[in-house]
């Protein structure tokens, strides 16, 4: 089965401070997501990437990065954080070119900034 | 561009009562359709997908079938259990076939 794991579960950040969110899959995908869930809003693309080194904006890339140095990992970066920026963070991944596109998802992380 | 409309909740039902959640989409081309689902403080998972038109998807007992006549992949099932109470997201492939298009979540409650 594949298996998506994200750093951490729940995170507490104060304004300003430089977050690292960090996703590993381990089935070889090539491509990886970031998205962020608020109610009412649904999923939200931040950015994905469809390679090593290979990153492309996703719906609502304002304020944050990323970085995937290796295929199997996939970081998210909030350079300041910010208070709106407290959401739930998903990461999925999914194989370039399989036939139904499917999206693996991790368990989330939960971020607060105070 | 290609855009999912699902119906919103919440959605709240008795033990063993009939589940639709409605959901509608435009799109350019032959998308792929997908139900995902998402449990209590859990990340999203795949319920069930269909491919092609008159395709019919199904998993635990939940079933959806891929209408282009009326742009539809609606969400039934029979005889919900409280185990059922999650929230249950459509989506669609992009255009590019790489991302997905979402709809905006619609939450189920059971209640016993």
């Amino acid at each position: 089965d594949v298996k998506v794991t994200q750093s951490s579960r729940y995170l507490v950040k104060r304004t300003g401070e430089k977050v690292f969110l960090e996703c590993v899959q381990d089935m070889d995908h090539e491509n990886m997501f970031w998205y962020r869930q608020d109610p009412g809003l649904g999923l939200r693309l931040i950015y994905f990437s469809y390679d090593v080194k290979m990153k492309e904006k996703g719906d609502i890339p304002e304020g944050y990065s990323v970085s995937r140095e290796k295929k199997e990992r996939f970081s998210l970066i909030l350079e300041s954080a910010s208070t709106n920026q407290t959401s739930m963070y998903l990461c999925a991944s999914s194989l370039q070119g399989a036939r139904y596109n499917e999206q693996f998802f991790g368990p989330g992380t939960r971020l607060t900034v105070l | 561009g290609n855009s999912v409309t699902q119906m919103e909740g919440p959605v709240t039902l008795s033990e063993e009562a009939f589940l639709t959640i409605n959901c509608t989409y435009t799109a350019t081309g032959y998308p792929s359709l997908f139900w995902y689902v998402q449990y209590p403080g859990e990340g999203l998972q795949l319920l069930l997908k269909a491919t092609k038109a008159d395709d019919k998807g199904s998993n635990k007992g939940f079933e959806a079938t891929y209408r282009k006549e009326t742009t539809s992949f609606h969400l039934e099932k029979g005889s919900v259990q409280v185990s059922d109470s999650a929230v249950y997201f459509c989506a669609l492939t992009g255009g590019n076939n790489r991302k997905l298009i979402w709809g905006l979540g619609t939450s189920l409650a059971v209640n016993p």
